[in-house]
Order: C-alpha cells, then sequence, then structure tokens
C-alpha cells in the first residue's frame, strides 16, 4: 500500500540554527511533491512544490531536496526563528490528477529563542 | 479577504443528527477539494470537483456523506446520521488548476464533534 512517513517526534532547534525535516514515501512515482505549514487550529498553507526533475527548491529560507531514487524528500529552514514553530506537512499525488492530495501525518518544529 | 472561507468553525451536534458545512473557495478557482482531518495526522482526501462536476469521491466517504457544488461555486458537504467517528476537523481547499500550478488553498476547517 501506499504509505508517507515522517518524523513523528517533534524537532525542537535553537533559534538560529536549522532544521531539518525528512519525508519518505512507498509505492509511489509521483511527478510532484508539496509541503504545507499548519498552525494549531489553522487550515494547512502552501509552502513549496518540487517536480520530479528538480532536484532542489528554495524560497526565501526554506529549502526543499527531492530523490526519486531514494524515495524521500528533505525540508530545511535555514535561520530558523520562534515564527517557524509549527507543524510541517508533506503531500503527494498518488495518482498525478492534479490535486487528491495525500498527506504525510506531520512533523512539529518548535523553535526557542 | 479573498481567502478560501468556511462556515461553521465550530459544531456539536449528537449522535443521529444531520450536519451541513459550507466552502466558499477563492473566486477565479476552478477545483474545490473537501478533507478530514484527526487529531495528530494529516488532512485525508474525501472529495474534489472540477467547476460543479463531482470527479472523485474517496473510499472514507461513506452514503452518509455527500457533496454538492452547485454552478461551481460555494460547496457544502453533509453528514447524515452523525456517528461519534465523524468527529474531525473538515477541511476545503480551492485550486486553479492551469499550466503547472497545483497548490492548493485551504480555508480554516470546521471542526465537528459529535456528541
Amino acid at each position: 500500500s501506499q504509505k508517507i512517513e515522517q518524523n513523528s517526534e517533534a524537532l525542537n532547534i535553537q533559534e538560529g540554527k536549522t532544521a531539518t525535516l525528512t519525508c519518505n514515501y512507498t509505492n509511489y512515482s509521483p511527478a510532484y511533491l508539496q509541503w504545507y505549514r499548519q498552525d494549531p487550529g489553522r487550515g494547512p498553507v502552501f509552502l513549496l512544490l518540487i517536480r520530479e526533475n528538480e532536484k532542489e527548491k528554495r524560497k526565501e529560507r526554506l529549502k526543499v531536496t527531492f530523490d526519486t531514487t531514494l524515495k524521500q524528500s528533505l525540508f530545511h529552514i535555514t535561520a530558523s526563528q520562534p515564527a517557524d514553530s509549527a507543524t510541517y506537512l508533506c503531500a503527494l499525488d498518488p495518482t498525478d490528477s492534479w490535486g487528491k492530495l495525500q498527506f504525510g501525518a506531520g512533523t512539529q518544529v518548535v523553535v526557542t529563542p | 479577504d479573498t481567502g478560501v472561507s468556511q462556515n461553521p468553525r465550530h459544531k456539536i451536534t449528537k449522535r443521529g443528527q444531520n450536519v451541513t458545512f459550507r466552502c466558499d473557495p477563492i473566486s477565479e478557482h476552478n477545483r474545490l477539494y473537501w478533507y478530514r482531518q484527526t487529531l495528530g495526522q494529516g488532512p485525508e482526501f474525501l472529495t474534489y470537483f472540477q467547476n460543479e462536476a463531482q470527479l472523485e469521491k474517496s473510499r472514507l466517504l461513506s452514503d452518509r456523506f455527500s457533496a454538492e457544488r452547485p454552478k461551481g461555486s460555494f460547496s457544502t458537504l453533509e453528514i447524515q446520521r452523525t456517528e461519534q467517528g465523524d468527529s474531525a476537523m473538515y477541511l476545503c481547499a480551492s485550486s486553479l488548476v492551469i499550466g503547472s500550478s497545483y497548490e492548493q488553498y485551504f480555508g480554516p476547517g470546521t471542526r465537528l464533534t459529535v456528541t
């Protein structure tokens, strides 16, 4: 069966350091992968999309890599700030139907001053 | 505000009652999605619409669930004969599927509690 796995333990990190989150998937061959941020009691907010032919993508302090051989994506937050504290979700479209997303359970990031 | 809106934000109902949620997507978006999220889990896909056509329904969506998107604008999700297992956050999202843009914009969700 198709599965998306993210670190279930919260990631506690000091302000200014780089947070690295992992998303592993099995039994998929996705054309693209997305990362979202979710704050408590709110809906997810889109951050980045990376395609299968892209190895790396950046947006401000965020960087995403996509290794289709390892079936893994890494999400980095550089120079982390307390405002980056949230749960980060990775999502795949299992049928490449442009929108029917399957999400991982998310990894909570806590950035302390 | 031009984002996705959902109403109500919270709903408490007794088991066996029917409930209906509304989602107003971003106006120019042609796709609308419904997801369900329980504590500690990511959102689970329920169904989606391309304009007014419902294109796919998840196996999670039992016969007690029905969704509509009349005229391709707002959407409603109805749950009949609610059960305690229906307690969750119901999220709506919309997107404009054109070219290579696939990101989804989520609403704040409707939290359902079935007592």
